[in-house]
């Protein structure tokens, strides 16, 4: 399966500030790649998919002017975080889609104090 | 839409167990199941994949199942292993991947 990398794995900033998550598909020309987002002790949701070369498409509730997600190349997407707030303190994950399945990127902590 | 449910939220076993964890989803209208591994702090691991049109899939220790029909899926876990200690998700995929809350196993030595 594909080899999917975030970077950073963790980061702490301050309120007001803005944050890029890195989504890397490493052996593998991702079209498609999802960004989620996961509480603690909840599951997964999915926030926005991102296609190489166009707009991202965003679940219903999540700010597409907070979540700034680029899908420039076939190997990266950014989710840039704007004016993070405590609340957004979470842990993001990205995929890529396979031909049957998606494969998961190790997350990236964001913790905003 | 899509609800996906998995009981129990934890279990804790001692190692060499047989052990069950179970799924349930509102919209049978899937083209697939999935099972994943997360390890805390950790991205997810697939550990099995059903398509709508299978019963069932086995990999090593771990087989699991699928019935569209009742909106259910199975994950058994044969002889566990400490190294089994994860939580485990469930994923219904229709219009998008629709995650469970997980099971938080713990197998003790």
């Amino acid at each position: 399966g594909a080899v999917v990398s975030q970077h950073p794995s963790r980061v702490i900033c301050k309120s007001g500030t803005s944050v890029k998550i890195e989504c890397r598909s490493l052996d593998f020309q991702a079209t498609t790649m999802f960004w989620y987002r996961q509480f603690p002790k909840q599951s997964l949701m999915l926030m926005a998919t991102s296609n190489e070369g166009s707009k991202a498409t965003y679940e219903q509730g999540v700010e597409k002017d907070k979540f700034l997600i680029n899908h420039a190349s076939l190997t990266l997407s950014t989710l840039t975080v704007t004016s993070a707030h405590p609340e957004d303190s979470s842990f993001y994950i990205c995929s890529v889609q396979g031909q049957e399945t998606q494969y998961f990127g190790p997350g990236t902590r964001l913790l905003v104090l | 839409k899509q609800e996906v449910t998995q009981i129990p939220a934890a279990l804790s076993v001692p190692e060499g167990e047989n052990l069950v964890l179970n799924c349930s989803f509102t919209d049978s209208a899937i083209y697939n199941l999935q099972w994943f591994r997360q390890d805390p702090g950790k991205g997810l691991t697939s550990l099995l994949l059903i398509q709508s049109s299978q019963r069932e899939q086995t990999s090593g220790r771990l087989n699991a199942s699928l019935d569209k029909s009742s909106g259910r899926s199975t994950l058994y876990i044969a002889a566990s292993q400490p190294g089994d200690s994860a939580t485990y998700l469930c994923a219904g995929l229709a219009e998008k991947l629709v995650f469970g809350k997980g099971t938080k196993l713990t197998v003790n030595p």
